[in-house]
């Protein structure tokens, strides 16, 4: 099957400036995660969807960050404006059905803020 | 804090050489999963032990569960230098979580 699929891979702004994610889960996975991982930390979860509802938002900073899970497959990260502390690695995952099942990651995509 | 804590933060082992990792958490669980990152990489689901089992195997990975103690450790034997990355365990209770990770290399 195919995997968790997120573009782009690496992306270079400078402050001040905005960006995009992209992530396509893997097909009838209902439950989707964005996670912000800094160099050397675990990855921190930024916002969980089931389906295309929110069940937790409660770490990602919303006066920049935004997340939207249009029809409860594809999903997409904002950051607008960028700061410095936003260069990170944005990982993507999927699990079927909720929680207590495995989660599939994507690559990541590496953000650097300049 | 829901998510479990792993111990010790970095372990150098020789290849060959069994590799111990520990898991500490808070909450009452319904399942613990390990996962490993392998540097620039997404995370790869290992193993996912549900709070009813006490021990469980998946190739040299052995993964073992003491509710009352709300610790976990994983076992991999005979180590090898790909065993080289990050470990990481989870306790998803509503969200899925993480510590900080263990950092394993394995010398050749």
């Amino acid at each position: 099957e195919a995997g968790v699929a997120q573009s782009p891979r690496y992306k270079i702004i400078e402050k001040r400036q905005s960006v995009a994610f992209w992530c396509n889960p893997i097909s009838g996975h209902a439950t989707l995660y964005w996670y912000q991982q800094i160099l050397g930390q675990g990855p921190k979860l930024l916002i969980q969807f089931q389906n295309n509802g929110v069940v937790d938002d409660s770490q990602l900073p919303k006066d920049r960050f935004s997340a939207e899970r249009l029809k409860g497959v594809d999903s997409t990260l904002k950051i607008q404006p960028a700061k410095l502390e936003d260069s990170a690695v944005y990982l993507c995952a999927s699990s079927l059905v909720a929680v207590n099942t495995e989660a599939f990651f994507g690559q990541g995509t590496r953000l650097t803020v300049v | 804090s829901q998510q479990g804590e792993e111990d010790p933060q970095a372990l150098s082992i020789q290849e060959g050489e069994n590799a111990t990792m520990n898991c500490s958490y808070k909450t009452s669980i319904n399942n613990l999963q390990w996962y490993r990152q392998n540097s620039g990489r997404g995370l790869v689901h290992l193993i996912l032990i549900r709070s009813n089992e006490r021990e469980k195997h998946s190739g040299r990975l052995r993964v073992t569960l003491d509710t009352s103690k709300k610790s976990s450790s994983l076992l991999i034997t005979a180590s090898r230098a790909a065993d080289t990355a990050s470990y990481f365990c989870a306790t998803p209770m509503g969200k899925l979580t993480f510590g900080k990770g263990i950092t394993l290399s394995v010398r050749p």
